[in-house]
């Protein structure tokens, strides 16, 4: 089945310690995002790659980055993690141009950082 | 921004019906999805409305009102799993991102 794979679903790194969570997709989407969701809250989206090109929101910090070598794979990089970036990361996908453009989700990974 | 406002909760009984409101204020609206999101995990995608009017999939229905900024989804014939959060998102013309509400926790009780 197409879909929306995260990696790993749980995620433990110390304060300051650099840490990378992973995304996939089998969709062909042309658009991946990274969502940050905090405990009953909205997904916030941090930003979002139209194919290649990487377009951030505005409120964004620094601390997050991401890398998206190619179509299916896109990377969010936390650079020096904080207490307050402990939350649910949510990758998404959609074909953008296609009429809906629903985007479908993968499963998350969950961040703690101690 | 967009201002999404939903309840925060609604509790209801086994095989009851309950409706889950959310207004928005934006320029510029083009649609609106409902996602169901159970505890820890993904959002899944449920219905989009764009037009006007009530669209109906099995016991889940979502309404849509463009000129008073209100959609509803209503769940009929609830069943424990349908306990979950539902989250409304919108879409602005020329834009193919939404900006979510917080989200409405329903717990169905026996």
């Amino acid at each position: 089945d197409a879909m929306v794979i995260q990696n790993p679903r749980y995620q433990v790194t110390q304060f300051g310690k650099p840490v990378t969570l992973s995304c996939s997709q089998t969709l062909n989407h042309n658009v991946m995002y990274w969502y940050q969701q905090k405990s009953s809250q909205a997904p916030k989206l941090l930003f979002h790659y139209y194919d290649k090109d990487f377009n951030n929101e505005a409120d964004t910090p620094d601390n997050f980055q991401s890398r998206r070598p190619n179509t299916s794979f896109c990377f969010l990089d936390i650079r020096s993690p904080g207490l307050g970036d402990a939350a649910m990361y949510l990758c998404a996908t959609s074909e953008v141009d296609s009429g809906q453009e629903t985007q479908y989700f993968g499963p998350g990974t969950r961040l703690l950082v101690l | 921004g967009q201002n999404i406002d939903q309840p925060t909760e609604m509790t209801a009984t086994e095989g009851a019906i309950v409706q889950i409101n959310c207004t928005y204020q934006t320029s510029g609206f083009n649609g609106l999805f409902w996602y169901q999101q159970h505890a820890g995990e993904a959002p899944t995608f449920l219905s989009y409305n764009v037009l006007d009017g009530l669209e109906e999939k099995g016991r889940f229905s979502s309404f849509l009102s463009r000129s008073k900024g209100y959609s509803y989804l209503l769940l009929k014939e609830l069943q424990m799993k349908d306990s979950a959060s539902y989250l409304c998102a919108v879409r602005l013309i020329n834009d193919y991102k939404l900006s979510f509400g917080a989200g409405t926790t329903v717990t169905v009780r026996a």
